[in-house]
C-alpha cells in the first residue's frame, strides 16, 4: 500500500546542514517531492525530482534518490533561522495525481 | 492575486451542525483537491475533482460531500459534524498532463469542532 515515511523532528545550529530523510513506497512514481510548511500556512513546493535521477542541486538544496532502496533525502545547506518549519516528502501515486504525504518532519533551527 | 484562496480561514462549530469551506483557483488548472491535516500534522486526500468530475475519492464518512460547479471552484460541504472533524482542510489545484504535477496548496482552512 502507499506509506511514506519520514523522521518526525531534526534540530540543527545556524549554519550547520539539515538532512531530511523519506522512505516511499511507490517505485512507479514518476516524481518524489518535498513540500515546505511554515506555521499558519500552507504547503509550498520547494524542490521535485525526476525519478530516473540520482541527484538534483537547487542553489542550497540538494536532493538524493536511492531508486532501489526507495530512499529520498533533501539537504539544506547553511541552514537559515527562516528555514524552520515543516518538511513534506511526498510521492505520486496511482492515477489523477494523487500525492501521498509523509507525516513531516519539523526542523527546529537554533540560532 | 491568491492563487488558491479558502474561505473561511478558520470555523468554529457545534457537533451535529453543518458546514461548507469554498475553494477557488486562478490559476486555470483542471483539477482541484480536498486534503485534511490532524493535529499530528499528517495531511491525508479526501476528494479530487478533474474538470468537476470526481476522480479520487478516498474512504471519507459520506457525511462529507465535495461539490464542483465549475473548474476553478471546489466545495466541502460536511453534515452532521464531529469532534474527529477538527482539523485543517487544505484546497490545492494542479494541471493535468503538466510534467511536475506540482500542487498549488491554499493556506487552509481550520475547522474546530466543540
Amino acid at each position: 500500500g502507499e506509506d511514506v515515511e519520514q523522521s518526525l523532528f531534526l534540530s540543527v545550529r545556524e549554519g550547520d546542514s539539515s538532512v531530511i530523510n523519506c522512505t516511499y513506497t511507490d517505485s512507479s512514481s514518476t516524481y518524489l517531492y518535498w513540500y515546505k510548511q511554515e506555521p499558519g500556512a500552507g504547503l509550498q513546493l520547494l524542490t521535485y525530482i525526476f525519478s530516473n535521477m540520482d541527484m538534483k542541486q537547487d542553489q542550497r538544496l540538494t536532493v538524493l534518490l536511492n531508486k532501489k532502496d526507495k530512499h529520498l533525502s533533501l539537504r539544506i545547506a547553511d541552514t537559515q533561522t527562516g528555514d524552520s518549519a515543516i518538511y513534506f516528502c511526498a510521492e505520486s501515486w496511482g492515477y489523477g495525481n494523487k500525492l501521498v504525504f509523509g507525516a513531516g518532519t519539523i526542523l527546529r533551527v537554533k540560532s | 492575486d491568491t492563487a488558491v484562496s479558502q474561505t473561511p480561514k478558520y470555523l468554529v462549530t457545534q457537533m451535529g451542525n453543518d458546514k461548507s469551506i469554498k475553494c477557488e483557483q486562478n490559476l486555470g488548472h483542471d483539477t482541484m483537491y480536498w486534503y485534511k491535516q490532524d493535529s499530528k500534522k499528517f495531511l491525508k486526500i479526501m476528494f479530487s475533482y478533474n474538470n468537476k468530475e470526481l476522480i479520487i475519492n478516498e474512504t471519507v464518512p459520506n457525511r462529507f460531500s465535495p461539490k464542483s460547479p465549475d473548474k476553478a471552484h471546489l466545495n466541502l460541504h460536511i453534515n452532521s459534524l464531529e469532534l474527529g472533524d477538527s482539523a485543517v482542510y487544505f484546497c490545492a489545484s494542479s494541471q493535468a498532463g503538466l510534467n511536475t504535477g506540482e500542487l498549488f496548496f491554499g493556506e487552509g482552512s481550520r475547522l474546530t469542532v466543540l
